[in-house]
């Protein structure tokens, strides 16, 4: 069964401290990997998709990487507006759906 | 532009009643998805349609669940005889393509049914 898992479920950081969150996947033929945020009440929004292993995407403080069995989330110089729930999802089914994680929920204090 | 649109945001039913949640894509998508999110749980995957046509309904319950994407207008999810553990966050997403590139997600309706 397709299964994707995210790590830690739940991470505090200070303003400035710098961290990763872990998406590891369990996918038969993965077709894509995806990074979405999702604020309290709202839909996922959109960041990233990475579709080959060594494959790396930014967008302002984020930095996402895929290895063969799991994908990397970067956070530089978090900012209070960067908190949110984390999800990633493997593309599968043929390419019809989306698999996802549980999510890491990510705090940032002043 | 305007994005994917879900509507009503805020959905309470009484248990047996029917619940019809309807999704915009965005301009341009023939691609439509529906996603449940139940509290505490991660999205679960529920059916896929283009235009007129269900491609894959490999995650809606068997019974009282059923979705359409006609030819016109928004695509519907329809939930018959609503029991409290379909309580939860529904969401639409839309792509212009089959989702091997971006999927755009709508702000979701969240159900309630007491």
């Amino acid at each position: 069964e397709d299964q994707v898992t995210q790590s830690p479920e739940a991470l505090r950081l200070q303003e400035g401290e710098s961290s990763s969150l872990n998406c590891s996947y369990t996918v038969s033929g993965l077709r894509g990997l995806f990074w979405y945020r999702q604020d309290p009440g709202k839909g996922p929004e959109f960041l990233f998709t990475l579709y080959s292993a060594g494959e790396e995407k930014e967008k302002e403080r984020l930095k996402a990487t895929l290895t063969k069995k799991e994908s990397f989330l970067h956070i530089t110089a978090p900012k209070p507006e960067d908190s949110a729930t984390y999800l990633c999802a493997g593309l599968t089914g043929g390419g019809n759906k989306l698999t996802f994680g549980t999510g890491t929920q990510l705090k940032v204090e002043l | 532009n305007a994005g994917v649109m879900q509507n009503p945001r805020h959905l309470v039913r009484r248990r047996g009643q029917e619940a019809r949640l309807r999704c915009s894509p965005m301009k341009g998508h023939s691609h439509v998805y529906w996603y449940r999110q139940l509290p505490e749980e991660g999205l679960k995957f529920m059916v896929y349609l283009q235009k007129e046509n269900i491609i894959d309904e490999s995650g809606m319950p068997k019974e009282r669940f059923s979705a359409e994407f006609p030819k016109e207008g928004p695509s519907i999810l329809r939930i018959q005889q609503v029991v409290r553990g379909d309580s939860a966050a529904y969401f639409c997403a839309s792509s212009p393509q089959p989702l091997s590139t971006e999927a755009f997600f709508g702000q979701g309706t969240r159900l309630t049914v007491v």
